[in-house]
């Protein structure tokens, strides 16, 4: 099973741009890597989802090298309602959540 | 409809105690899945349903019992918890079953508190 390595913590201030960066080394090659927000008392809120070079949405983007042994979750101009756990899986057979990055955000 | 829905949104049980937790998603998705996740860990996978059919147990304790009486309806029944059991109990679905391109959607979860 892959795991996945991502920072405790970050802190950011409002209107910059945030890199979250997760290591999964042992990811096989059905594996997808994906996202998810987690605001307290409340469900994993997916957020962006890819499988190599990069993806955009609404909300964030996906950054995946040709290696696919990391990845990066680029959120452009933070605000404060962006302060939340955020969850980097590898996705094939099973769902493990990896322990998560708490980001907060900063007036 | 994008929503999972799940109820009581608040249980308190003794240990004694049989009680349910209900689940309901109406977005014609064919797995659902339970979580547990305690304060300030991730959440951790429990049960997978595939079309009805429970398709991962992973290695929890029998008090814990999963039901899927139909593709929009997902159940666990509570029995003689523990209060280690005392966790927010997160339901989701998603259109197959762990695929690699699968997005879940959680519902807001359920608080169980154990006396």
């Amino acid at each position: 099973l892959a795991k996945t390595t991502q920072p405790i913590s970050m802190d950011s201030y409002e209107g910059q741009e945030v890199n979250i960066t997760c290591s999964h080394n042992n990811i096989a090659t059905n594996d997808y890597i994906t996202w998810y927000q987690q605001f307290p008392s409340q469900g994993p809120r997916f957020i962006i989802q890819g499988y190599k070079t990069k993806v955009t949405n609404e909300v964030a983007s996906l950054f995946i090298p040709a290696d696919r042994k990391s990845s990066t979750l680029s959120l452009p101009r933070v605000s404060l309602s962006d302060t939340a756990v955020y969850y980097c899986l590898v996705e094939n057979n099973k769902l493990i959540f990896g322990a998560g990055t708490r980001l907060a955000v900063h007036p | 409809d994008t929503e999972v829905t799940q109820t009581p949104k608040h249980l308190v049980m003794g240990m004694t105690n049989k009680k349910s937790l209900k689940c309901e998603q109406h977005m014609g998705h064919r797995a659902m899945y339970w979580y547990k996740q305690k304060a300030k860990k991730p959440p951790e996978l429990m049960f997978v349903y595939s079309y009805e059919k429970l398709s991962i147990n992973e290695s929890v304790p029998s008090r814990f019992s999963p039901e899927c009486p139909n593709s929009s309806l997902l159940n666990l029944h509570l029995h003689a918890l523990q209060p280690e059991d005392s966790a927010l109990y997160l339901c989701a679905s998603s259109q197959v079953r762990l695929a690699g391109d699968n997005e879940q959607f959680f519902g807001p979860g359920t608080r169980l508190t154990v006396l």
